[in-house]
């Protein structure tokens, strides 16, 4: 089955606690991207890539690293989290950057981080 | 700039149509996608319009004017598994990122 799966699924941490939010894909794209979603602010991308060692910032990256030593996987790192980074994540891949027609995402199950 | 707006919650009843408005002034722009997202679900892709006119999809449809920076969603014979967040994205010009709306929260009454 064609997925994007992210791990964990809900995670309570304290504040400068390093953490790692796992991302990764089985449909070979090329693609992947980090969203955060806070109520009222929608979907905000935090980092992309767009192939292997190649990643680049988003429009709220502060906080926030990335890595894309695979094309499958994209990790999510949060070096020292604070309570601001309480949110919801989700990873996305799509096939290809450059994005021919309806080349839409498909979005990870998503996680819950709660940084106290 | 990037800027998308949409109403914020929206309420219609069951068996009833209705339009969510999405206006947008971004940098660039290479297609609008509507996205469905349940609450504490991931989004999953509704439609897409890159050119201005109507794309239908079963009880979908959603509709560009590129030269008035605006689409809508529109969804007919409301059922009440429709009660769920629309989101309205744009992709840049080089297709590499999108931005999204703040999303409408749509309550469908029986």
């Amino acid at each position: 089955e064609a997925q994007v799966t992210q791990n964990p699924r809900y995670l309570i941490t304290v504040t400068g606690k390093k953490l790692t939010v796992t991302c990764s894909q089985n449909m070979n794209h090329e693609y992947m991207s980090w969203y955060r979603q806070d109520p009222g602010l929608g979907l905000r991308q935090i980092y992309y890539s767009m192939n292997v060692e190649v990643t680049d910032k988003g429009d709220v990256p502060e906080g926030y690293k990335v890595s894309r030593k695979e094309k499958r996987n994209f990790p999510l790192i949060l070096e020292s989290p604070s309570p601001n980074q309480t949110s919801l994540y989700f990873c996305a891949s799509r096939l290809e950057y450059r994005g021919y027609e309806t080349d839409t995402q498909y979005f990870g199950p998503g996680t819950r981080l709660t940084v106290l | 700039g990037q800027n998308i707006d949409q109403p914020t919650e929206m309420t219609a009843t069951e068996g009833a149509i209705v339009q969510i408005n999405c206006t947008y002034q971004t940098s660039g722009f290479n297609g609008l996608f509507w996205y469905q997202q349940h609450a504490g679900e991931a989004p999953t892709f509704l439609s897409y319009n890159v050119l201005d006119g109507l794309e239908e999809k079963g009880r979908f449809s959603s509709f560009l004017s590129r030269s008035k920076g605006y689409s809508y969603l529109l969804l007919k014979e409301l059922q009440m598994k429709d009660s769920a967040s629309y989101l309205c994205a744009v992709r840049d010009s080089y297709g590499q990122n999108f931005v999204f709306g703040p999303g409408t929260r749509l309550s469908v009454l029986p």
